[in-house]
């Protein structure tokens, strides 16, 4: 099936630090949306992405839609020890057709450090 | 407002025996979900109801997964007989489609984490 590229698996960062991942795959999405999944919990939608080149903020997280359509990316300013977790990117794409199944990443493990 | 409601949060059972996990959607929601995540494969979907008809049973691994949706507020996914290779967290999810796009902003329930012995 569709691969959706995230990496690092992991990264480590100070609090405060900004940090940025991004998710790249070989085919054309329509729709990127970025989740973040806490230990013992199911992923919590962060943001959803519908256009090339839109730039959507929710708080301290800005994310971007690819102006190629094959990647996305998600900032995070001022990190806070809360914003540990898996960060995934997924989407539906763009051959597969309306309302067509979800192709998640493998996910980015984000530890902050106090 | 009450989110996806899963149900148990965590089963242990012995190989061979039938296990059934169930979930509320989101009251609106049109759309319900079941995924399965494990360390190796990651999130993959199971299986999608629409206005409680299945629509997409190919993420099914085998005739030892059943799911149904007997009302919209309410379905449960049942594997008969368990097995050890069966053992993962299932996440069920809902969404409404009442907006473009909004399809894809599922809503995931905690997840019932299985363990097959």
């Amino acid at each position: 099936g569709q691969q959706l590229n995230q990496s690092p698996q992991s990264m480590f960062i100070q609090e405060g630090e900004d940090v940025s991942m991004n998710c790249t795959s070989s085919s054309i999405f329509n729709t990127w949306l970025w989740y973040k999944q806490e230990p013992g919990e199911g992923p919590v939608l962060l943001i959803a992405l519908y256009k090339a080149g839109e730039l959507t903020s929710n708080g301290r997280l800005t994310a971007q839609f690819g102006i190629t359509r094959k990647d996305s990316f998600l900032n995070i300013s001022a990190s806070i020890p809360s914003d540990v977790g898996i960060y995934f990117c997924a989407g539906p794409p763009l051959y597969t057709g309306a309302n067509s199944k979800l192709t998640f990443g493998k996910g980015i493990t984000l530890s902050v450090r106090p | 407002d009450a989110g996806v409601i899963q149900s148990p949060r965590h089963e242990v059972t012995e190989m061979g025996q039938e296990v059934t996990l169930r979930c509320k959607p989101i009251s609106g929601h049109d759309y319900l979900f079941w995924y399965r995540q494990t360390m190796m494969r990651g999130l993959e979907l199971l299986i999608y109801f629409n206005n409680n008809v299945p629509i997409d049973d190919s993420g099914m691994p085998e005739d030892r997964f059943s799911a149904k949706m007997p009302n919209a507020s309410f379905s449960t996914l049942k594997i008969q007989p368990s097995e050890p290779r069966d053992s993962a967290v299932y996440f069920c999810a809902s969404s409404f489609s009442r907006q473009r796009g909004a399809f894809y902003e599922q809503y995931f329930g905690p997840g019932t984490r299985l363990t097959v012995t």
